[in-house]
């Protein structure tokens, strides 16, 4: 079965500094990888998403993320936090080539901004 | 350009009660999906339903049904409504099963607190 591990619950970083959030999947075969940012009473907006070539991805917001299949993750980050990027942060996996297969979520990392 | 469009946004129950959240979507999508969300838990699915006609069990449907009226809606329905299933549910959709690269597009939610 495919799992999704976000091993940071809560991170919190300085307005300017540079973040990387970590998510670390488990499954055998090609995976189809996707960050969400979730605003506070919010829904879940998509970040960006990684399926094929260049395993560097850029994302709306300034965001990007790295997928490193030798160590099964794809870590998400950013230059230089703002202010409004305090949200909560999900990772999500989703088996290739499986139609309409659902996503799978991690439990999410929390980032608070502090001036 | 609405999206995926979920009522009501808040409600509040009493336990025994029943209720039926609403999901439209008019992004013409073939798959949607009901998650519920729960703090330290990320999203969990309920049910899905990958075509018009077609429902499937997720993580955790216990005490919940669900109903894929047409393309556009898809409704959950609790039929006895527990303190057990105070959460945030989300309501979400996905483009047709080309690729399960498609990212699954969410509503904002529905809070629901049972007393």
């Amino acid at each position: 079965a495919q799992s999704v591990t976000q091993p940071d619950i809560h991170i919190t970083v300085s307005e300017g500094a540079s973040l990387e959030l970590r998510c670390n999947y488990s499954y055998g075969a090609t995976p189809y990888l996707f960050w969400y940012v979730q605003s506070p009473g919010q829904g879940l907006q998509l970040l960006l998403k990684y399926f094929s070539g260049d395993t560097l991805v850029q994302g709306i917001k300034g965001f990007e993320a790295e997928f490193k299949r030798s160590q099964s993750s794809f870590n998400l980050r950013k230059p230089s936090v703002h202010w409004s990027d305090a949200a909560e942060y999900f990772c999500a996996v989703v088996r290739g080539g499986s139609g309409n297969t659902p996503l799978v979520f991690g439990k999410g990392t929390r980032l608070s901004v502090i001036a | 350009n609405a999206g995926v469009t979920q009522t009501p946004k808040f409600q509040v129950l009493k336990t025994g009660q029943s209720m039926t959240l609403q999901c439209a979507q008019d992004m013409n999508h073939n798959s949607m999906y009901w998650y519920r969300q729960d703090p330290g838990m990320g999203l969990r699915l309920i049910y899905y339903s990958a075509s018009e006609g077609t429902t499937d069990k997720g993580e955790v449907p216990n005490g919940y049904n669900v109903s894929r009226l047409n393309k556009r809606e898809f409704s959950l329905r609790l039929e006895s409504a527990a303190p057990s299933q105070t959460s945030v549910y989300f309501c979400a959709s996905r483009a047709p099963g080309k690729g399960s690269h498609q990212p699954q597009h969410f509503g904002d939610g529905t809070r629901l607190s049972i007393l």
